[in-house]
């Protein structure tokens, strides 16, 4: 069975620090990995996706992800943080044949002036 | 790129009665569509995988002739709350997923919050 952990429910950075958010995953079977990220009472948007391409996945808004099998994680980072990062960020897996996606349990980012 | 809209945005009810919540994907046809449950604070729960022309698959725990799905073509699935109960109040996310393509990713609806009185 799949599954999706991210570590720290909660993560706080100054504007213009480093984003990290932790991501690791359990998966019989070469995954597919994506983050989204979700302002207060909207739906999900995708960041960026790993689809067994390159291992380091550049996504929108300066996020980037880097995929690491031996590890099994997916950490999402942003070399400098921006007021309106500030948002819930949801890692997920999706098992090659496509028919679900896992979520993680989200992580909010606050991000202080 | 891909919209997914979903009608209605917030929706207040009372207790006993029915509540329709529609998905449209907008500009792409839409073989599967999902529907998630989002209680504050928390992660999204796959209530159930709606497949264009036949009968929705429903997560373990989701009761079917509750929560009733309906997809009727490539474009739109719906889902009914019905008898809806206040334990049933909540944030509801539909996504879709376009037929071609490799990477299995969703598009997701901005949600709608039901409120149950």
């Amino acid at each position: 069975a799949q599954s999706v952990t991210q570590l720290g429910s909660h993560v706080s950075v100054s504007e213009g620090a480093l984003v990290l958010l932790r991501c690791n995953y359990s998966s019989s079977v070469p995954p597919y990995l994506f983050w989204y990220v979700q302002y207060p009472n909207q739906g999900l948007q995708l960041l960026l996706k790993y689809t067994s391409a390159a291992t380091l996945v550049k996504g929108i808004n300066g996020f980037e992800a880097e995929f690491k099998k031996s590890e099994t994680s997916f950490h999402l980072t942003k070399p400098s943080a921006h007021m309106s990062d500030a948002a819930e960020y949801f890692c997920a897996v999706t098992d090659t044949g496509g028919f679900k996606t896992i979520f993680g349990a989200g992580t909010r980012l606050f991000v202080k002036a | 790129g891909a919209v997914v809209s979903q009608h209605p945005s917030r929706v207040i009810c009372k207790s006993g009665t029915s509540v329709k919540i529609e998905c449209r994907s907008l500009d792409f046809q839409a073989t599967t569509m999902f529907w998630y449950r989002q209680f504050p604070k928390q992660s999204l729960m796959l209530m159930a995988t709606s497949n264009e022309g036949s009968k929705a698959t429903y997560e373990q725990g989701v009761e079917k002739d509750k929560f009733l799905i309906n997809h009727a073509s490539l474009t739109l699935s719906t889902l009914t709350v019905t008898s809806a109960h206040p334990e049933d109040s909540s944030f509801y996310i539909c996504s879709a997923r376009p037929p071609s393509g490799s990477s299995y990713e969703q598009y997701f609806g901005p949600g709608t919050r039901l409120t149950v009185t």
